[in-house]
């Protein structure tokens, strides 16, 4: 059965604070990850892909690690707009969807 | 550019009673369509894909059904609705390495 586990959370960080947050996925044969972010009652958006070799985006970088199975993401001088729901999800690499972690719940403090 | 339209956003509807929710994309050909759901305090959980026109594939048994009558047309169906369809409904496409959902029905079950 293709699982994602995540910390649930809540993550309660003060503004300025640099925050990780890993996932694990059970699927050795998982192709593609990606980090979404999903604010209260809307819909999950995509933060950013995560490549084998390590990613960054602005203040965010993920990174995958396959030979554990985990995947990272890193917030560097967080923001209260950051506050939000993170969604590690996996996906095989063909058409039959994405699985979702359950995800983390974050909440930056002024 | 590419968009995704889902509607109604809100549906409050008694047990017992049909449900039909539309969801149609924009600005691409023979996308892979997806409904998902999350229910209270869970992850996202993928109902069906399709990949073409009158392709559905089902991932959980359920109460529900999809059709994909046209090439950018998805539909989820329901001719008796239970307590437990409660949840916000996800229609997304795949472009690729992502996925781009559309903003959600919140259906609720009375």
């Amino acid at each position: 059965r293709k699982e994602v586990e995540q910390d649930p959370g809540p993550f309660n960080v003060p503004e300025g604070a640099t925050v990780a947050f890993n996932c694990t996925y059970s699927n050795s044969a998982s192709q593609s990850f990606f980090w979404y972010r999903q604010d209260c009652r809307k819909e999950p958006k995509l933060l950013m892909s995560v490549y084998s070799s390590g990613n960054e985006d602005g203040r965010f970088t993920a990174q995958l690690n396959r030979a554990s199975q985990y995947i990272s993401l890193l917030i560097r001088d967080s923001k209260l707009s950051d506050s939000a729901t993170y969604l590690c999800v996996v996906s095989g690499g063909g058409a039959d969807g994405l699985t979702f972690g359950k995800g983390t719940h974050l909440i930056i403090q002024p | 550019s590419q968009t995704i339209h889902q509607w109604p956003a809100t549906l409050v509807q008694p047990v017992g009673s049909p449900l039909s929710l539309e969801c149609t994309v924009e600005g691409t050909s023979n996308p892979n369509l997806y409904w998902y759901r999350q229910a209270a305090g869970r992850g996202l959980q993928l109902l069906f894909y399709s990949v073409g026109i009158g392709q559905i594939s089902s991932e959980v048994p359920q109460n529900l059904s999809a059709s994909r009558p046209q090439d950018r047309q998805f539909i989820l169906s329901s001719k008796k609705l239970l307590l437990s369809d409660s949840g916000f409904y996800l229609c997304a496409w795949s472009y690729g390495r992502g996925y781009t959902f559309g903003s959600g029905t919140r259906l609720t079950v009375v």
